[in-house]
């Protein structure tokens, strides 16, 4: 089955590292994705990665993926109060011309000055 | 205008109402999709529609009615809701080639009294 779980709240303070965690289940994903929501907005994506990709680093974000565990994370360095905000974590599979995403409850992150 | 667009952004409606969400996107996709987002459960994919014809339903109930007229365009059919369907609803729309990444409006945040 689909299930995709994450923690729902994380607080940091500012400067310091952000580590977000997230478990999938479908092994036959091709993507995993994380998306960034700010209140009254919709979603924005990240940062994806390649389901057969350890690790892909974009500026101050680091996703690291370990296939076996199912396990994705998301880690935001030098987190600043814009960074505050709902996480999500999805996991991908291409079916026909559509790509069906299934989300995570989200993490919040609050940042702390 | 770009990118993907939502109207109405904010509804109130009554349990006998009939009302119509509008999504509209300006990226040249072929797929479109409706999630709703509540309190209560995390992002829900509602419909998919690829190249125009719906490929998903996820036993959405009949009160909910898309509709897409082109690969632009995308709406959704409201009548006779329940309080409980009050819920943010996000379009979203993407292409079928690379990551398949998904591109959201902001959302229609609606209240059903």
């Amino acid at each position: 089955g689909e299930d995709v779980e994450q923690s729902l709240f994380l607080s940091v303070r500012e400067g310091d590292s952000s580590v977000i965690n997230c478990t999938y289940t479908d092994s036959s994903s091709t993507y995993l994705y994380w998306y960034k929501q700010e209140p009254g907005a919709g979603l924005q994506l990240l940062t994806y990665i390649f389901s057969n990709m350890d690790m892909k680093q974009d500026q101050r974000l680091t996703v690291l993926l370990n296939k076996k565990d199912k396990h994705l994370s998301l880690r935001i360095a030098d987190t600043q109060t814009g960074d505050s905000a709902i996480y999500f974590c999805a996991e991908s599979r291409v079916r026909g011309a559509g790509n069906m995403l299934t989300f995570g409850g989200g993490t919040r992150l609050m940042v702390k000055p | 205008e770009t990118g993907v667009t939502q109207t109405p952004r904010h509804l109130v409606m009554g349990m006998t109402n009939k009302k119509s969400l509008k999504c509209e996107q300006h990226l040249g996709h072929n797929a479109m999709y409706w999630y709703k987002q509540s309190a209560k459960k995390p992002l829900e994919l509602m419909f998919v529609y690829s190249l125009e014809e719906r490929v998903e339903n996820n036993s959405v109930p009949s009160r909910f009615s898309p509709e897409c007229p082109n690969s632009s365009h995308l709406f959704l059919h409201l009548h006779t809701l329940q309080p409980e369907d009050s819920a943010l609803y996000l379009c979203a729309s993407s292409s079928s080639g690379g990551n398949n990444e998904q591109f959201f409006g902001p959302g229609t945040r609606l209240t059903v009294l």
